[in-house]
């Protein structure tokens, strides 16, 4: 078992729609990260959150600590949002990242 | 500011031939630094790390290896590439101890023929 999982491992949405990709894991954490990667291969970190909610413009992040559980939304998708996005959770006390494979989300106008 | 660059961009290289990736951060000190590779088709790996001047720490065990001569400079290298070396291959930087966030850089996409 991997021990991040992300749902869905695809998703086509039209623009406008809110969305929300999932992300579980298995390993104890001090942070979880969010990224964003483009279609030319370059990573932006999202958000870093190891409690609670929040908010960046039209993206917002939760986490469930308890539950292990994370979760991304893109409220009003636009073209431009079209990208893979990957939960990381760094594993707890240390620098190190462990990857979910990636939700490819494409935003159609 | 602090900014993340990587080179070269695009590489393509034969089987058995020795390799070389340079990741230089700007605008910050003493950061801990990271490589990642991304195969095709397949997730993110941690593969070095990197806390200090000479302070290396390996994640898989494989034919590379990383450096870090100065603060601020970062290589990745291969004596001798295989095929499955193929790959993306990320940079970042991170400020400090523990979880914080990691920036990164443009990549190098890596093919091995």
């Amino acid at each position: 078992k991997n021990e991040v999982e992300q749902s869905p491992q695809n998703l086509t949405a039209q623009e406008g729609e809110f969305i929300t990709i999932n992300c579980s894991y298995s390993v104890g954490i001090s942070a979880l990260h969010w990224l964003q990667q483009h279609p030319g291969g370059g990573i932006v970190s999202l958000f870093m959150l190891s409690s609670g909610k929040k908010k960046h413009g039209r993206l917002i992040a939760t986490i469930n600590i308890q539950e292990k559980h994370s979760s991304l939304h893109i409220t009003a998708s636009h073209p431009r949002d079209s990208a893979v996005y990957i939960c990381a959770p760094t594993q707890g006390g240390s620098e190190k990242l462990v990857f979910g494979k990636g939700t490819k989300l494409t935003v159609n106008p | 500011s602090q900014t993340i660059h990587q080179w070269p961009a695009t590489l393509v290289q034969p089987v058995g031939s020795p390799l070389s990736l340079e990741c230089t951060v700007e605008g910050t000190s003493n950061p801990n630094l990271y490589w990642y590779r991304q195969a095709a088709g397949r997730g993110l790996q941690l593969l070095f790390y990197s806390v200090g001047i000479g302070q290396i720490s390996s994640e898989v065990p494989q034919n590379l290896s990383a450096s870090r001569p100065q603060d601020r400079q970062f290589i990745l290298s291969s004596k001798k590439l295989l095929l499955s070396d193929s790959g993306f291959y990320l940079c970042a930087w991170s400020k400090g101890a523990g979880a914080d966030t990691q920036y990164f850089g443009p990549g190098t996409r890596l093919t091995v023929l």
